[in-house]
């Protein structure tokens, strides 16, 4: 079963407004990571926060944590039309060894020229 | 050249053939990983691998089988193919504690 679960599952925006993600998991985790794929291409890493840290950011990118509500969101200000993709949440398991990583199955994110 | 290299990018088969796909990466990472995707599923993890002696299950291992043949490379195997095994395969590696870094994809296509 999927750890993750991704809402909204799509989003339209204007180019300029943010864009907000969210990502629910079910077991306590080691870390929570946010990736980005562009259609049909493979997944690039764009985030990881670890389950001590409950924000952070890169560039545009934001991302909080919320381990009691099993939560985390993505924010992305200002988008782009080259930020088009889908965005998925991963989580790695704290009862794992670590590394294995078990993802959401993503938000399809469109930005209106 | 790309760090995380899959072979074939594209196939077609027929139902009961059997399909190796091949991954190799230049990372020098210990771990390695393949998961399937398709549309609305996000990706699924079929096996990983932590080190060359070391492979493990994911969640939809049934109808796969994998083969770490030296630190660089991982194979993914379908013994007969069926047509619901029709996806788009990724192939990752990772640190420990890392993110993953993704190959491109193989999309197989089982008729």
């Amino acid at each position: 079963s999927q750890q993750g679960e991704e809402d909204p599952q799509a989003l339209s925006i204007q180019e300029g407004e943010n864009a907000t993600m969210n990502c629910s998991y079910k077991t306590s985790i080691n870390n929570l990571q946010w990736y980005r794929q562009n259609s049909g291409r493979g997944l690039v890493h764009l985030i990881l926060i670890r389950s001590n840290e409950r924000e952070k950011h890169s560039g545009r990118l934001r991302v909080t944590l919320d381990t009691s509500k099993k939560s985390s969101s993505l924010l992305i200000t200002a988008s782009r039309a080259a930020d088009t993709a889908s965005y998925f949440c991963a989580t790695e398991a704290i009862y794992n060894q670590g590394g294995k990583l078990i993802f959401g199955q993503g938000t399809e994110l469109s930005v209106k020229p | 050249d790309a760090d995380v290299t899959q072979t074939p990018r594209n196939r077609i088969t027929k139902t009961g053939k059997r399909i190796m796909l091949e991954c190799s990466q230049t990372k020098g990472h210990d771990r390695m990983y393949w998961y399937r995707q398709d549309p609305g599923l996000g990706l699924r993890l079929i096996y990983y691998s932590f080190d060359v002696k070391d492979i493990n299950k994911g969640e939809i291992s049934d109808g796969y089988s994998v083969s770490r043949q030296a630190q660089a490379k991982f194979s993914l195997s379908l013994e007969s193919a069926i047509p619901n095994q029709t996806a788009l395969y990724f192939c990752a590696t990772s640190r420990i504690g890392g993110e993953l870094f993704f190959g491109e994809g193989s999309r197989l296509t089982v008729l």
